[in-house]
């Protein structure tokens, strides 16, 4: 099993409130991505990483932010929480032949 | 337009039963052709990767298959478990890129009555 952990694992929290949503591995992958997922659709990537200080956009427009200070840490925050933020959200991280995924963080924004 | 299909969206079987899913794919360069599991409320976990040369791949009761010509691939669940419920999903990965860019399916839902 993969050695990806999120925190926190549910989340509800009401309009306007400024969130972060950590995402951490300790495999040393220099690779990290950050995917939003609405139930029966695809992943759609919204971030991702090569490394330490070194962070992108994905296909997905978001209004969220990411930083990665550390290797192993890549965590999303979202400034002002809309209900529209509502989702599930899939951190990953990739070596050479896999991609392995966390177990996600389920935000539900009233 | 790189795009992955897959076919049924969902499928109910009753345990013990075999079941096949599909997947068609446009992407191009093609890389890889991975199979995930994704349980509910829980991250997508790889069950098979296939590169171009490879026709078929085996984990388990898992069976995946990969005609690279027609861009098909299909995955074969044998003797079905309620432990089988789960979503599965096709991602093909492309060449075009250093971080070889995955495109993702929506997943066939699949759901195994006792």
């Amino acid at each position: 099993e993969a050695d990806i952990y999120q925190t926190p694992r549910y989340l509800v929290i009401g309009t306007g409130k400024k969130i972060t949503l950590e995402c951490s591995q300790t495999m040393g992958h220099d690779k990290m991505y950050w995917y939003q997922q609405d139930p029966g659709m695809e992943l759609h990537l919204i971030h991702y990483s090569y490394g330490v200080n070194s962070t992108e956009k994905g296909d997905l427009s978001s209004e969220s932010t990411v930083s990665r200070i550390r290797t192993e840490h890549f965590p999303l925050t979202l400034e002002s929480a809309r209900p529209s933020h509502t989702s599930q959200y899939l951190c990953a991280s990739r070596d050479s032949n896999e991609q392995y995924f966390g177990p996600g963080t389920r935000l539900t924004v009233t | 337009k790189n795009q992955v299909e897959q076919s049924p969206q969902s499928l109910i079987i009753l345990e013990g039963k075999n079941c096949t899913l599909q997947c068609n794919y446009t992407v191009s360069p093609f890389s890889n052709l991975r199979w995930y599991k994704q349980d509910t409320g829980r991250g997508p976990v790889s069950l098979t990767i296939m590169t171009f040369s490879e026709n078929t791949k085996s984990n388990g009761r898992y069976t995946a298959t990969l005609d690279a010509d027609t861009k098909q691939s299909s995955l074969h669940i044998t003797a079905s478990q309620l432990s089988d419920s789960a979503s599965y999903i096709c991602v093909v990965s492309d060449r075009g890129s250093t971080l070889g860019r995955l495109y993702f399916g929506r997943g066939t839902q699949l759901t195994v009555w006792p």
